[in-house]
Order: structure tokens, then sequence, then C-alpha cells
């Protein structure tokens, strides 16, 4: 049981190139997210998915794209990179989104991404 | 607006017992949850309270009082290995389980 993985571990990207980052989970988990984190702050969330065909914004979505066509894997496309999307980003999953929510996400690695 | 509060840093003596706070403001309330985060690694689950009152999980305690919008982690017989960010989340109101992120506390431990 691998959990959520992520891939690549580091990237470095010119400015104006794409780049897709992967996220796989194999715990079943129908809610997927993506987030950023910038040093010394918090995480911020980019867009989330609840299921297969399912996705919505989250904060800070601008400059990225997101597909969700099983429920595995949730990739994250960035388009025309840009300094300002130098990053950390995390993928995680979990169970359910009920209220009240008791169920925990669980991260995958990290991508560190530089735009330069 | 949405804020969640947290010091920016900590440090404490290995075996001492160390409180680390968080006040939050968010447009509803689902959850609030703990996550402990060593540098260069992603973020693992402590804890999570959902009721006012604390919550024991071995070394680590979790305590919410929702009136207040306040919540804080204890950790007791502390550790070099919990040299780490800690950080506060709150699950928003409206389900699917979004998290809002305080910027975490670093907490550094010495001998």
């Amino acid at each position: 049981n691998a959990g959520v993985t992520q891939t690549p571990k580091f990237r470095i990207l010119k400015i104006g190139q794409s780049m897709t980052l992967q996220c796989t989970q194999d715990m079943n988990h129908n809610y997927m997210y993506w987030y950023r984190q910038d040093p010394g702050m918090g995480l911020k969330l980019i867009y989330y998915s609840v299921g297969a065909g399912i996705t919505d914004k989250g904060e800070v979505p601008n400059g990225y794209n997101v597909s969700r066509s099983t429920t595995e894997d949730f990739p994250l496309r960035l388009e025309l990179a840009a300094p300002s999307q130098t990053s950390v980003y995390f993928c995680a999953s979990t169970t359910s989104g009920g209220a009240p929510v008791t169920d925990t996400q669980y991260f995958g690695p990290g991508t560190r991404l530089t735009v330069l | 607006g949405q804020n969640i509060d947290q010091p920016t840093e900590m440090t404490a003596t290995e075996g001492a017992i160390v409180q680390i706070n968080c006040t939050y403001q968010t447009s509803g309330f689902n959850g609030l949850f703990w996550y402990q985060q060593h540098a260069g690694e992603a973020p693992t689950f402590l804890s999570y309270n959902v009721l006012d009152g604390l919550e024991e999980k071995g070394r680590f305690s979790s305590f919410l009082s929702r009136s207040k919008g306040y919540s804080y982690l204890l950790l007791k017989e502390l550790q070099m290995k919990d040299s780490a960010s800690y950080l506060c989340a709150v699950s928003k109101a409206g389900g699917y389980n979004k998290l809002i992120f305080g910027a975490g506390t670093r907490l550094a431990v010495h001998p």
C-alpha cells in the first residue's frame, strides 16, 4: 500500500514552459486535493476533486488546471510557468468530506518546483 | 475574512512540555486538525477536534474552544525528534473537507 505518490520530486522550469505534476493514490479515496506551500507559509488549496469527473477551484487556482478521469489519479497542469509558481506542491486525499469532518487528509511527499 | 494565527517559532527543552496555540476566524467550522511537518517532508496527521474539550493521544493532546475560536496542541515529554513545524488547519463549513492552514509553528527542541 503506497498511499499517495507524486512525481517528479524535483523540477526546474523556464518561464513560459508547461508541465504536469502527477499524483496517484491507492486507498480508493474519493476526495483529492492539490496544495502549494511557499517558504515559511502554510499550505494553500489550489484545486480539489470529490470524485472522477468532478473538480473545483480552491483558494489559488490561477495558472493551474486539473482533471480527474479516474479515482486514483489527479494530475495538476501548469501552463506558462511563472516565477511566482516556484513552490512545493503537495497532493492529498481522504475518504470523505462530510460534516463534521473526522477523516484526515493523507499527503504525498511533494514536488519541489523552481521556475527561473 | 478567514484567518488562522499561530506563533512563528518556539523553543523548548528535551523532556519538557510545550503548548502551541492557534486562533482562527473562518466562515463556518467543521473541525480543526493538527499536522506535524518535518523539514523537507509532507505533513502528517497528529490530531483533530470537532467538539469542545481535550483529545489525548499519547504524548500529544489537543484542545478546542469553538466559542473562542481557539485551539492548542500540547506536547509532553519532548524529544529531539519533535523538532518540526506544527500546522493548525480548520475545515470550513460547506463540506468537501477543504482545509485552511495556518502558517505553522516551528518548534526547536534542544538538549
